[in-house]
């Protein structure tokens, strides 16, 4: 298994680009999730899913949209990139009530 | 909301036991976790313990739980120039995680 796979692993966007950052696990798991983390901050939740057609809202979802028509696929899009998106962003999975398991992070700037 | 809290830098020798503290505030957390970071790398799951126990061991890692006062520490034994790292405590809430905001752990020679 290749485990929790997200692309790019590094990306710079200027303000107002759009893009998508990929996430896929080969586990079968439902539950995915999105995060960010900053410095002294944690992780925070973005957006989640429970299954393929379901998305929820986490702590911090404005300015990012997510779309789960896969079990295995969960992207993050940023609609218009602004400076304070700059961040290292990880996705996870889990069974529904089990463990998550993280991919390597995707560090975003924004200039 | 739920708050996770934990001290953010923890500088011990090698050789010695280090001491990364968490505290927490919802009492129905079902779960607690410890993570591992280590740099330009994602979280690694480390260990966890259902809350209904005092204590975990696993190998040099040792997780106490004090329901309580909503404190969860996590020992780690002989501690390692390899165990340098930052470690975020974390409860689930419903079917979410809330993460600390990590503590770096420095170990020096």
């Amino acid at each position: 298994n290749a485990g929790v796979t997200q692309t790019p692993k590094f990306q710079v966007l200027k303000t107002g680009q759009s893009m998508t950052l990929q996430c896929a696990q080969d586990m079968n798991h439902e539950y995915m999730s999105w995060y960010r983390q900053d410095p002294g901050m944690g992780l925070r939740l973005i957006h989640y899913s429970v299954g393929a057609g379901i998305t929820d809202q986490g702590e911090v979802p404005n300015g990012y949209n997510v779309s789960r028509s896969t079990t295995e696929d969960f992207p993050l899009r940023l609609l218009s990139a602004a400076p304070s998106q700059t961040s290292v962003y990880f996705c996870a999975s889990s069974y529904r009530f089990g463990d998550q398991y993280f991919g390597p992070g995707t560090r975003l700037t924004v200039t | 909301g739920e708050d996770v809290e934990q001290s953010l830098f923890l500088s011990v020798r090698e050789g010695d036991s280090s001491v990364i503290n968490c505290t927490y505030t919802d009492s129905s957390s079902t779960y607690l976790y410890w993570y591992k970071q280590e740099p330009g790398a994602g979280l690694q799951l480390l260990t966890y313990i259902f809350s209904n126990m005092d204590m975990k061991q696993d190998q040099r890692l040792t997780v106490l739980l004090n329901k309580k006062d909503k404190h969860l520490s996590l020992r780690i034994a002989d501690t390692q120039t390899g165990d340098s790292a930052i470690y975020f405590c974390a409860e689930r809430y419903g079917q979410n995680f809330v993460f600390g905001p990590g503590t770096r752990l420095s170990v020096l020679p």
